[in-house]
């Protein structure tokens, strides 16, 4: 029983650039989650999904897709990579969102020059 | 999005001092969480508080839900090194609302443990 999984542990892109941020997990959890955590500001949330087939917005949603195509994988997209998302992102899934306990992957480490 | 303040935001303390930190929402919080982050990893939970006034331990960590369901509070008795990381608590808005069953985070504190 892995966890969650994230992976690269880290990327550099250049501006313009396109990358996809996988996550998955093997607790056949439904709920589904991407945070980026910046200096200062905690963790926000990008985008959630609560099963197969259904993703919503967080937070900061902007410049971000996502899929959910299978119960175990939720990967984020970035379509055009800009310095403002440089961050640290987490995937992170609980049984059903809400009071559920959710657990966070190791995370992404991204820059964006 | 909603506003949570945590504080202190980093303290520097000596092995076997006692820690307080709180957090403050200008929201009403039918949960509140606190996860502990260690360098490269991602948050783990802590403690999970349901009610408010709710008291509630795990080891040396205490953790209250405050009445008022806008704040809360975590403190950590007679700190050892392995205490240091950044703590996070987590809020949880009642059903029936604009993010409801989503989490929001606070700022963080980092603690730092002298030995």
């Amino acid at each position: 029983n892995a966890g969650v999984t994230q992976t690269p542990k880290f990327q550099v892109l250049k501006t313009g650039q396109s990358m996809t941020l996988q996550c998955a997990q093997d607790m056949n959890h439904e709920y589904m989650s991407w945070y980026r955590q910046d200096p200062g500001m905690g963790l926000r949330l990008i985008h959630y999904s609560v099963g197969a087939g259904i993703t919503d917005q967080g937070e900061v949603p902007n410049g971000y897709n996502v899929s959910r195509s299978t119960t175990e994988d939720f990967p984020l997209r970035l379509l055009s990579a800009a310095p403002s998302q440089t961050s640290v992102y987490f995937c992170a899934s609980s049984q059903a969102g809400g009071r559920d306990t959710q657990y966070f992957g190791p995370g992404t480490r991204l820059t964006v020059l | 999005g909603q506003q949570l303040n945590q504080s202190p935001q980093s303290m520097f303390i000596q092995e076997g001092e006692d820690v307080s930190m709180n957090c403050t929402s200008s929201s009403i919080f039918n949960t509140w969480l606190w996860y502990k982050q260690d360098p490269g990893e991602g948050p783990v939970l802590l403690i999970a508080l349901y009610k408010a006034g709710e008291l509630t331990s795990n080891g040396r960590l205490t953790a209250q839900f405050g009445i008022t369901r806008k704040d809360s509070f975590l403190n950590i008795s007679a700190s050892i090194p392995s205490d240091v990381g950044i703590y996070f608590c987590a809020g949880l808005i009642p059903a029936g609302q604009p993010g409801a069953n989503n989490l929001f985070f606070g700022t963080g504190t980092r603690l730092t443990v002298i030995p």
